[in-house]
């Protein structure tokens, strides 16, 4: 799978858009960029996914450059709860190999 | 469906004790995962099954550790013995082919 580089942490006001930034300069064509959060003590929660296109749901937006080597995950209106630690994963979809690998994710502090 | 569900939430053992953990997935996914997490190593893929196959237990620390995923909706991790450093955060993920894991609550195991 494509190694990430995420910040180690970031800050945010609430109320204001929380923009996660992601680089995978090595991403290969058939790997998908994923989004994850864990807020303390829980587990992983899924938050997005995409191949190229930008996507949105009801939790946040994913937007994937054109080359694909680097994508922002926004959440528009941040707020308190969202303070958690964000995982940006390339991963392989192809038969059976389905591996998710974490790396260290970047901590994002939403301030009052 | 209720989700991922992990049981125990909590275990406390002696070393050399054998520890189970169980996992329920949801209820039509194809993929299961097994995490590990610590506050050194962060979260750390053990092993993974596909349709109750495992594809890939690269993860696995040591032959102390071992899975079986006897059918769709059950999977065991089993530690024997159990040694102090296994102390963790142990995860259950489900996930269908071509979608986001879902992850269950985990299991907060202690050695002593």
């Amino acid at each position: 799978d494509a190694k990430t580089t995420q910040p180690t942490s970031m800050d945010c006001a609430e109320g204001r858009a929380a923009n996660l930034p992601c680089n995978h300069s090595t991403i290969s064509g058939n790997e998908y960029v994923y989004w994850y959060r864990q807020i303390h003590s829980q587990g992983p929660q899924y938050i997005i996914h995409g191949l190229k296109n930008n996507e949105t749901n009801e939790m946040a937006s994913l937007i994937i450059t054109e080359d694909r080597k680097s994508s922002t995950l926004i959440l528009p209106h941040a707020t308190l709860r969202d303070t958690a630690v964000y995982y940006c994963i390339v991963r392989y979809s192809g038969g059976s190999n389905y591996k998710l690998t974490f790396g260290k994710g970047t901590l994002l502090t939403v301030n009052p | 469906d209720a989700g991922v569900i992990q049981s125990p939430r909590h275990e406390v053992t002696e070393m050399g004790q054998e520890v189970t953990l169980r996992c329920k997935p949801i209820s039509g996914h194809d993929y299961l995962f097994w995490y590990r997490q610590t506050m050194m190593r962060g979260l750390e893929l053990l092993i993974y099954f596909n349709n109750n196959v495992p594809i890939d237990d690269s993860g696995m620390p040591e032959d102390r550790f071992s899975a079986k995923m006897p059918n769709a909706s059950f999977s065991t991790l089993k530690i024997q013995p159990s040694e102090p450093r296994d102390s963790a955060v142990y995860f259950c993920a489900s996930s269908p082919q071509g979608a986001g894991a879902f992850f269950g609550q985990g299991t907060r195991l202690t050695v002593v």
